[in-house]
């Protein structure tokens, strides 16, 4: 079983809202969680890193959270574009990796 | 800097042939990352190096794979023989600092095995 789910597997939304993305963990202890864009035929760029300490971090119009206690993540994009269509991958890592499946986002215009 | 550069970029082969797909790593960087990506399984980890050293090959599938980082610039991952289910895009990343540190992809390598 994967360690790492993520939800939706995919959403389209309208350029220019917002959206959230979740990744559930049952990885323990961790010591980062990850979060990565992905267009398609492209490699994965990076856009957030947070240790088990950090709640939140931001990236621009993105920004992750951190819920060490319920062991959830969540990403945020605010006002959408259509450069956001794209997968995004959550990923925990304490002594090795554990990727979630991603979510394919389509913005819309 | 021109980021990571991986080659070839698309690599058809036939079963049993073997494939040898290449890395460059930003300049600077002392860890390297081997990845595939599939639909069924999407991505995973196969090795890592720091400063040239496999510190982590666990998630190599089988003695068909090997890697070698001969020198902080370059490194290889060979398939031989290779077989059908080994087609996916395989990716090197390089980061400086390790597991905290943001990880730079290459652009992959796609492989389709006949």
């Amino acid at each position: 079983k994967n360690q790492v789910e993520q939800s939706p597997q995919s959403l389209i939304i309208l350029e220019g809202k917002n959206c959230t993305l979740q990744c559930n963990y049952t990885v323990s202890p961790f010591s980062n969680l990850r979060w990565y864009k992905q267009d398609t035929g492209r490699g994965p760029v990076s856009l957030t890193i947070m240790t088990f300490s950090e709640n939140t971090k931001s990236n621009g119009r993105y920004t992750a959270t951190l819920d060490a206690d319920t062991k959830q993540s969540s990403l945020h994009i605010t006002a959408s574009q259509l450069s956001d269509s794209a997968s995004y991958i959550c990923v925990v890592s304490y002594n090795d990796m554990r990727f979630g499946a991603g979510t394919r986002l389509t913005v819309k215009p | 800097d021109a980021g990571v550069i991986q080659s070839p970029r698309h690599e058809v082969t036939e079963m049993g042939q073997e494939v040898t797909l290449r890395c460059k790593p930003i300049s600077g960087h002392d860890y390297l990352f081997w990845y595939r990506q599939t639909m069924m399984r999407g991505l995973e980890l196969l090795i890592y190096f720091n400063n040239n050293v496999p510190i982590d090959d666990s998630g190599m599938p089988e003695d068909r794979f090997s890697a070698k980082m001969p020198n902080a610039s370059f490194s290889t991952l060979k398939i031989q023989p290779s077989e059908p289910r080994d087609s996916a895009v395989y990716f090197c990343a390089s980061t400086k600092g390790g597991n905290t540190d943001t990880q730079y992809f290459g652009p992959g390598t796609r492989l389709t095995v006949l």
